[in-house]
């Protein structure tokens, strides 16, 4: 079966700029997470849907950061504007059973803000 | 969720077990005990889980002691493609909570 999408893969832009990045998960799962990994660190959730409702995103900076996932299938993360602590990479990763469901990964987009 | 801890870094010899440890002496009984790993630049992959019993997959073998305290992934026979940061991880709900990880350096 075909893996979880991301794109572009890389980004470069400017402090003060805003960015998107694209998720298609795997077909069929209903649960969707945004996660941001910063160099040298774990990955940490920034946002979780549930088909099309968002179920946490206390981890989200909502002052610049917004997500949503039209549809219940493709999801988008936005940035704007973006700082320069936002370089990291941005991993999408979907389940199928949402609790405790086995989460897949796609291969991140790494943005750098200069 | 429990927190737990793992070594910085390792080395094993290609074609050798590798033995990886955990410490999570603070979970509760409806905690699981989660691995995953990340090859560079890649996202990270799920390997294996457990909640009291241990656990074997095509990919590696999962010992917990018997208070739960600590766990031990095992990878049968490591190969250079095993190089990777691995994480252990303590759930309880849907969340993944990443710490640093163990990044395991497999020398031909």
């Amino acid at each position: 079966e075909a893996g979880v999408a991301q794109s572009p893969r890389y980004k470069i832009i400017e402090k003060r700029q805003s960015v998107a990045f694209w998720c298609n998960p795997i077909s069929g799962h209903a649960t969707l997470y945004w996660y941001q990994q910063i160099l040298g660190q774990g990955p940490k959730l920034l946002i979780q849907f549930q088909n099309n409702g968002v179920v946490d995103d206390s981890q989200l900076p909502k002052d610049r950061f917004s997500a949503e996932r039209l549809k219940g299938v493709d999801s988008t993360l936005k940035i704007q504007p973006a700082k320069l602590e936002d370089s990291a990479v941005y991993l999408c990763a979907s389940s199928f059973a949402g609790l405790f469901g086995e989460q897949y990964f796609g291969p991140g987009t790494r943005l750098t803000v200069t | 969720d429990a927190k737990t801890t793992q070594p910085t870094s390792m080395d094993c010899a290609e074609g050798r077990a590798a033995n990886l440890p955990c410490n999570h002496s603070t979970i509760s009984g409806n905690e699981y005990v989660y691995w995953y790993r990340q090859i560079h630049s890649q996202g990270p992959q799920y390997i294996i889980h457990g909640l009291k019993n241990n656990e074997t997959n095509e990919m590696a073998s999962l010992i917990i002691t018997e208070d739960r305290k600590s766990s031990t992934l095992i990878l049968p026979h490591a190969t250079l493609r095993d190089t990777a940061v691995y994480y252990c991880i303590v759930r309880n709900d849907y969340k993944l909570s990443f710490g640093a990880g163990t990044t395991v350096t497999v020398r031909a």
